[in-house]
């Protein structure tokens, strides 16, 4: 099965540009989706198709997909941004959704 | 705006079933050319996607679960239903309802999630 690889933490300070990245072989050829969870809360949709931002997803936040590598980038961080970060694809071979482990991520 | 809420019993016994329900509000499943489908999130295994329903009514599910899955839906009700076969206390964790448009879409609605627990 595909498997996704994410960092399980990173801290960024408030201002400062946070790169989250999702590792998978070859994911540059499929599309990734990306989520937000707050505590307690669902995940919500941010980007989807590697960078198409979903409905009130400030323009902070943008996304990237290439070779092995996608990532959420989110500009300008602001304490608000305090989330798990999870990216997600379809393995087109097994024939489901895969989740990353998700990025924690703590606005200094 | 399209709502979705989990509904269904939060403790379970080992070796039964469990079982939830999803009401959607907003839209019409019968029309609207959806997928409806069940997420679990849990701290061992984050999130897994348990399995979906397209409006027609054909099923898609994850093969670990597959044996002992099934998912249904009453468009009748506008409510779509999870029943998980011989649950244990792997099982205990939080399920949400979600729906996307395609199979292979990202998902664009989450329900608020329900935590169900498996225990005698």
């Amino acid at each position: 099965s595909y498997v996704l690889t994410q960092a399980p933490s990173m801290s960024v300070a408030p201002g400062e540009t946070a790169r989250i990245a999702c590792g998978g072989n070859n994911i540059g050829s499929t599309t990734v989706h990306w989520y937000q969870q707050r505590p307690g809360q669902a995940p919500l949709l941010v980007i989807s198709y590697d960078r198409d931002r979903a409905s009130g997803i400030p323009e902070r936040f943008s996304g990237s997909n290439s070779g092995n590598t996608a990532t959420l980038t989110i500009t300008n961080v602001e304490a608000g941004d305090e989330a798990i970060y999870y990216c997600q694809v379809w393995d087109s071979i097994s024939d489901y959704y895969v989740f990353g482990i998700g990025t924690e991520v703590t606005v200094l | 705006q399209l709502q979705l809420q989990e509904s269904g019993p939060r403790l379970v016994k080992p070796s039964e079933t469990l079982s939830l329900t999803c009401t959607v509000s907003g839209v019409s499943m019968s029309t609207t050319k959806s997928y409806w489908g069940w997420i679990r999130q849990s701290p061992g295994k984050g999130l897994e996607w348990i399995g979906s329903i397209y409006y027609s009514g054909t099923t898609y599910y994850h093969p670990s679960f597959k044996s002992r899955v099934t998912i249904s839906g009453d468009t009748s009700k506008n409510e779509f239903s999870l029943s998980l076969r011989s649950a244990t206390a792997a099982d205990s964790t939080v399920y949400y309802c979600v729906r996307h448009w395609g199979r292979a879409a990202e998902i664009s609605h989450w329900g608020q999630g329900t935590l169900v627990t498996v225990s005698s």
